[in-house]
């Protein structure tokens, strides 16, 4: 099942820098899309989501930016905090039918973040 | 702030044995989820549950597996004869809509099957 893709297993960035992790998406239906972060041994925690009905969402240090036209969504993290070190999936929902709420997640990346 | 709490954390069992995974979603929520990761794989969705009815099940979700609300707040999840490849962390999750909401997940049960 590769309906998400994220294409970079790992990505390593400089405190204070932006970290931009990526995720692609083949399912047109989609139209909710979420960030979770994850640490070892626990569960995702969400961090932020959109809604296909935009492009855009802010809150503090994280953006989701949604380009439906490339089925592609970006997570921007600004400036990036050696805290924010951990596993980051993307995931997605689709709308209508009989799904209810089913979530399809990308495989991950790894984030790590220098002091 | 509210959360979602699964028990056990960890759980060792022989194949061929029956296990129950517990949840207690988060008390307003609606729609009930599992999950599991194995090792280096995707999370993946096994089953999601709302008004005491499974709404929807993924292939994976075949007859060894069940899930319950046998009260007002737990939800569990049965494996009736487990196998050596469901070993997998095993996520709760719940939300209060379904579709475009979020869902929370809890901490994880990590399986073990022997």
């Amino acid at each position: 099942d590769q309906q998400v893709k994220q294409n970079s297993p790992s990505l390593s960035v400089q405190e204070g820098r932006i970290s931009i992790l990526n995720c692609d998406y083949t399912n047109s239906m989609f139209d909710y899309f979420l960030w979770y972060k994850k640490y070892p041994a626990e569960g995702p925690t969400f961090l932020i989501s959109i809604s296909s009905i935009k492009d855009k969402n802010e809150d503090g240090r994280f953006t989701v930016f949604l380009n439906k036209s490339a089925k592609h969504l970006s997570l921007h993290i600004v400036p990036s905090q050696p805290g924010d070190s951990a596993v980051y999936f993307c995931a997605a929902s689709a709308k209508g039918g009989t799904s209810y709420g089913k979530l399809t997640f990308g495989q991950g990346t790894i984030l790590t973040v220098h002091p | 702030e509210p959360e979602v709490t699964q028990t056990p954390s960890h759980q060792v069992t022989q194949m061929g044995q029956e296990v129950i995974l517990r949840c207690v979603p988060i008390s307003n929520h609606l729609y009930f989820y599992w999950y599991r990761q194995i090792l280096g794989q995707k999370v993946e969705f096994l089953v999601s549950f709302y008004n005491n009815e499974i709404s929807e099940k993924s292939e994976i979700f075949d007859d060894q597996f069940s899930v319950e609300r046998p009260d007002g707040s737990n939800f569990t999840l049965k494996i009736r004869s487990t196998k050596l490849e469901d070993s997998a962390m095993y996520f709760c999750a719940s939300s209060v809509l379904a579709g475009a909401d979020t869902q929370y997940f809890g901490p994880g049960t990590r399986l073990t099957v022997l």
